[in-house]
């Protein structure tokens, strides 16, 4: 069964500081989403990638395949980047399994 | 990037009626749409992935009947909840992607359906 865990399930932290939020799955995937939701509820897709390392912004992705983990990253970060930040791996149907989401509160 | 746009944003309808909402992807073909249903607090649940011209393959538990999906074109696909109840109620999100260009999906903004 594929499974996508995400940690921490909730984040609060300063403006400014540096974010860390994980993603871990169970079965070898096409490619893995970073995706953000506003409180309004509106998706935007931040990356997706299958190796390596992207970055667009103040926002990194990494993964390991080997490790099966992925890691998104804000630096400098802005009350602006509050919001929950879901990862979701895609299958090998090219579905997406997602998981429970990241809910992240910057103070300024 | 890719726009999905959806429509409307919102819409309260009284029970036993009909809903539909519009999804559009407005600069590229959308050869595979989705359909999903949020919760509160909660993840995203795939209801039915539809390919232009063809019917809608839907997840184990969606009815059907109750959701109709129709993916006529390379831009559109339109999601009709029939006959709706208050537990209709919930947002509804649409994903496009262009299976010629990449597998990734571009997101709507998601309609926020409430059944009075």
């Amino acid at each position: 069964k594929n499974e996508v865990e995400q940690s921490p399930q909730n984040l609060t932290a300063q403006e400014g500081e540096f974010i860390t939020i994980n993603c871990s799955y169970s079965v070898g995937i096409s490619a893995l989403h970073w995706l953000q939701q506003h409180p309004g509820g509106g998706i935007v897709s931040l990356f997706m990638l299958s190796s390596g390392k992207k970055k667009h912004g103040r926002l990194i992705a990494t993964i390991n395949i080997q490790e099966k983990h992925s890691s998104l990253h804000i630096t400098a970060s802005h009350p602006r980047d509050s919001a929950v930040y879901i990862c979701a791996e895609m299958d090998s149907n090219y579905q997406l399994i997602w998981g429970a989401g990241t809910k992240l509160i910057i103070k300024p | 990037g890719a726009v999905v746009s959806q429509h409307p944003s919102r819409v309260i309808c009284k029970s036993g009626t009909s809903v539909k909402i519009e999804c559009r992807s407005l600069d590229f073909q959308a050869t595979t749409m989705f359909w999903y249903r949020q919760f509160p607090k909660q993840s995203l649940m795939l209801m039915a992935t539809s390919n232009e011209g063809s019917k809608a393959t839907y997840e184990q538990g969606v009815e059907k009947d109750k959701f109709l999906i129709n993916h006529a074109s390379l831009t559109l696909s339109t999601l009709t909840v029939t006959s709706a109840h208050p537990e209709d109620s919930s947002f509804y999100i649409c994903s496009a992607r262009d299976d010629w260009v990449s597998y990734e999906q571009y997101f709507g903004p998601g309609t926020r359906l409430t059944v009075t």
